[in-house]
């Protein structure tokens, strides 16, 4: 069964500190990798789109890599205005072929 | 433009009363999604519409029924729900449908409240 899991489930950190969001997948083979940030009360908005193990995408403060086991999410001097709560999506290749979701990573930026 | 629009932003209703919800895109997409997400939890698939046609039934209640009136629209009619199908529902929308691994768009969501 397709598995994904996020850690940690919640981060506190500075205004300025940066870290890093793990998503951790098995999948019967990787299609694509998703990242999604979420507002409460409000719809994903989409961040990055990953689809081979190397591949690094970066907009603004926030930077995705892939490997085969895994993804980070970077987020590099972040500001209060980055938080929320961050989702990790796959794509397996067989099987259902439907995006699995994790539980999240909730994310908060103390200025 | 990677925009999705739904209505409405709210909703009350009782266990008898029917409504819906709608959800717009106009981006070309093929697909279309709706999902469930109930608090704290990530969202949950209910159904795929692929070329307006419905291609993924995740064994959802008969109390909600999808339509796909044109490749724009699509839209969730809920009749005789119970307390516990409160939640936020979300729409979105891809470029090509499963079995392509494209993007997933999503609208604001609608927060339905069932009394």
């Amino acid at each position: 069964e397709d598995q994904v899991t996020q850690s940690p489930e919640a981060l506190r950190l500075q205004e300025g500190e940066s870290s890093s969001l793990n998503c951790s997948y098995t999948v019967s083979g990787l299609r694509g990798l998703f990242w999604y940030r979420q507002d409460p009360g409000k719809g994903p908005e989409f961040l990055f789109t990953l689809y081979s193990a190397g591949e690094e995408k970066e907009k603004e403060r926030l930077k995705a890599t892939l490997t085969k086991k895994e993804s980070f999410l970077h987020i590099t001097a972040p500001k209060p205005e980055d938080s929320a709560t961050y989702l990790c999506a796959v794509f397996p290749r067989g099987g259902y072929q439907k995006v699995t979701f994790g539980t999240g990573t909730k994310l908060q930026v103390i200025p | 433009d990677t925009e999705v629009t739904q209505t409405p932003k709210h909703l009350v209703m009782g266990m008898t009363n029917k409504k819906s919800l709608k959800c717009e895109q106009h981006m070309g997409h093929r697909a279309m999604y709706w999902y469930k997400q109930k608090a704290k939890k990530p969202p949950e698939l209910m159904f795929v519409y692929s070329y307006e046609k419905l291609s993924i039934n995740e064994s959802v209640p008969s109390r909600f029924s999808p339509e796909c009136p044109n490749s724009s629209l699509l839209n969730l009619h809920l009749h005789a729900l119970q307390p516990e199908d409160s939640a936020l529902y979300l729409c979105a929308s891809s470029q090509e449908p499963p079995p392509a691994p494209d993007t997933q768009y999503f609208g604001p969501g609608t927060r339905l409240t069932v009394l």
